[in-house]
Order: structure tokens, then C-alpha cells, then sequence
């Protein structure tokens, strides 16, 4: 069945980098997107970006050039990476498939010093 | 950015009672294609969202026809017939027509 799961470090210094893995299972990568959202205190529910089935990324254009989204379609990996991190990035971060139809469980980011 | 609003923000609702959400769109959600990318979401305490209703009213696979979406354009609206306890937790809707995608604010469904 379709299964997807992210990781990630937890706990992240202000100005460092986030990278979160999120691992699928059930399908390919190479037939569907995935997305990338986060919920937090301040904000709620963002959309982050995507990436297609295709390779290639749309980005929410209010991380400017911090976001990137990757993928690695050998390991049924997909990859966000957030650079220059604040406080108010503190929050949990979803993958999600396609349309939304699949989400993760969500990982839990906190920055802080 | 696409601004959704949704109202009530909360909603107190006896099992067995009917319940309504609405959302509304700063801007028509109608795309290119014709297809209106407007969804609803259910995400009970704990949990991560879970999708129940795309393209404005088409059900996903496993969600009770207690529930049902109906809207155009800029107004829409998920319903349910009979509220059971299953479906507290906090509605959203995520519009997927326009770059950024965004998400109303939520609307969180207690018992009464």
C-alpha cells in the first residue's frame, strides 16, 4: 500500500540548513508528484513546492531561494532542503503525494538555539 | 496569493446532527483546463491531514457519502449529513489551481 514517511534532524540551529527525507512506498516516483508542506504556530498549513513526476520544481516564491526539493528515484526518496532557517520556520513538515491524495506522518522541526 | 476563507471557525455539532464549512476564494478557481482544484481536508488530533474531497465534490476512496462538496468558482462548500465522533478534528480547504497553492485557516468540529 501507499506508504510515505519523513526525517529529519528534530532540532536545528538558526541560520542552518534543514534537510528532510521523505521515503514512499506503493508507488513511483516517476508517475507522481510530491509535494511538501509544513503547519506552523504562526502560519498554519503552507505549501512549500513540488516536485513532478517529471523532475521538475515549483516553489512557494515565499522561501524564495531558500527552498530545494530533490529527488532520488533509485532509493523512492525525495528530498527538501531549507537553508538560512528562523525561528518562525519552527513547525511540522508533510510530504504529501500527488494532489494531496497521500500525506506523511510529519516530521518535527524546531529551531533554536 | 489566493486567499481562502473559511467560516465558522469552529463549530459545535451533536452526533447525528447535520454540519456545514464554507470557503471562499479571493479569486476564481477555475483553471485552464476547466477543472476547479479545490479540496477538503480533515486533520483529527495527532494526526497528519487527511484528503476526503477533491475537484470541488469527487469523494476519496473509503470517505462516507455522509459527506459531500458542492461550490463554483469562488464559493464552496463541504457538508455532512449525520456528524459521528469520527469526524471531529480541524476542516481545511486547499485550493490547487493557482501557484501558491493555499489552505484556508480551518475549522474545528467539537461535540456538543
Amino acid at each position: 500500500q501507499v506508504q510515505l514517511k519523513e526525517t529529519g534532524p528534530g532540532l536545528v540551529q538558526p541560520t542552518q540548513t534543514l534537510s528532510i527525507t521523505c521515503t514512499v512506498s506503493g508507488f513511483s516516483l516517476t508517475s507522481y508528484y510530491m509535494q511538501w508542506v509544513r503547519q506552523t504556530p504562526g502560519k498554519g498549513l503552507e505549501w512549500m513546492g513540488f516536485i513532478r513526476s517529471g523532475g521538475s520544481t515549483e516553489y512557494n516564491s515565499e522561501f524564495k531561494s531558500r527552498l530545494s526539493i530533490s529527488r532520488d528515484t533509485s532509493k523512492n526518496q525525495v528530498f527538501l532542503k531549507m537553508n538560512s532557517l528562523k525561528t518562525e520556520d519552527t513547525g511540522v513538515y508533510y510530504c504529501a503525494r500527488n494532489y494531496f491524495d497521500y500525506w506523511g506522518q510529519g516530521v518535527m522541526v524546531t529551531v533554536s538555539s | 496569493d489566493v486567499v481562502m476563507t473559511q467560516t465558522p471557525v469552529s463549530l459545535s455539532v451533536a452526533i447525528g446532527q447535520p454540519a456545514s464549512i464554507s470557503c471562499k476564494s479571493s479569486q476564481s478557481l477555475v483553471g485552464t483546463s476547466g477543472k476547479t482544484y479545490l479540496n477538503w481536508l480533515l486533520q483529527r488530533p495527532g494526526q497528519s491531514p487527511k484528503r476526503l474531497i477533491y475537484l470541488v465534490s469527487k469523494l476519496d476512496s473509503g470517505i462516507p457519502d455522509r459527506f459531500s462538496g458542492s461550490g463554483s468558482e469562488t464559493d464552496f462548500t463541504l457538508k455532512i449529513s449525520r456528524v459521528e465522533a469520527d469526524d471531529l478534528g480541524v476542516y481545511y480547504c486547499l485550493q490547487g489551481t493557482h501557484f501558491p497553492h493555499t489552505f484556508g485557516a480551518g475549522t474545528k468540529l467539537e461535540l456538543k
